[in-house]
């Protein structure tokens, strides 16, 4: 079965600054999806970002990269230039390419990390 | 194009009640995953439906919980007599139609507090 850790419970960055969140996982497969979700106080689950394995390229969205490091199972996430607004949990989730069996394409979600961001 | 939307947003009950929960996915999303987060974790798959049919329902409890996406209509997610340990965020999630590798799209989550 499918795992993902996040093994910083929580962090800090001061505004402006970089912070990198760290995710592993551990699978059999070689095609799966990977995201990071945000969850602020309002709880609503918000997607920040999508990578698909069989992409080398990492994923960017404007302040918000990846580190896929695929052999090493290996998907942090870095948020540049971190805003007050980036305060939140983020959770990052695994979801296997297959479409048959067991796996039809839940979501697998880590502990999360609690963000915090000081003016 | 409205999002996931999640009613009611909070629900309170007394062990022993019911709880229904429903969920009307994005307009064209014929996928609907349910998920359940208990305080200081992170979620967890419930039961995956398409019109009609429940495709996975590997990560619901076998008694008292039960889902439907129907033809027409929202999906429900029921919890028959309620335990407190039931106490937990509900979360809805949609993909669309064309397969296992779209995005789920959160609703806001249901908060069921078992009293």
């Amino acid at each position: 079965a499918q795992t993902v850790t996040q093994s910083q419970p929580e962090m800090s960055v001061q505004e402006a600054e970089t912070v990198t969140l760290s995710c592993t996982y551990d699978t059999s497969e070689s095609d799966y999806y990977l995201f990071w979700y945000k969850q602020p106080p309002s709880r609503q689950m918000i997607l920040v970002i999508r990578q698909e394995a069989y992409k080398q390229q990492n994923a960017t969205e404007n302040r918000f990269s990846v580190n896929f490091q695929k052999a090493a199972k290996s998907f942090s996430l870095k948020i540049s230039d971190s805003q007050l607004g980036d305060a939140a949990m983020y959770f990052c989730a695994y979801r296997s390419a297959k479409n048959y069996g067991g796996s039809q394409g839940n979501l697998i979600f880590g502990k999360g990390t609690k963000l915090s961001v000081k003016p | 194009n409205a999002g996931v939307m999640q009613n009611p947003r909070h629900l309170v009950r007394r062990r022993g009640q019911e709880a229904r929960l429903r969920c009307s996915p994005m307009k064209g999303h014929s996928h609907v995953y349910w998920y359940r987060q208990l305080p200081e974790e992170g979620l967890k798959f419930m039961v995956y439906l398409q019109k009609e049919n429940i495709i996975d329902e590997s990560g619901m409890p076998k008694e008292r919980f039960s889902a439907e996406f129907p033809k027409e209509g929202p999906s429900i997610l029921r919890i028959q007599q309620v335990v407190r340990g039931d106490s937990a965020a509900y979360f809805c999630a949609s993909s669309p139609r064309t397969g296992v590798g779209e995005t789920q799209y959160f609703g806001p989550g249901t908060r069921l507090l078992v009293l």
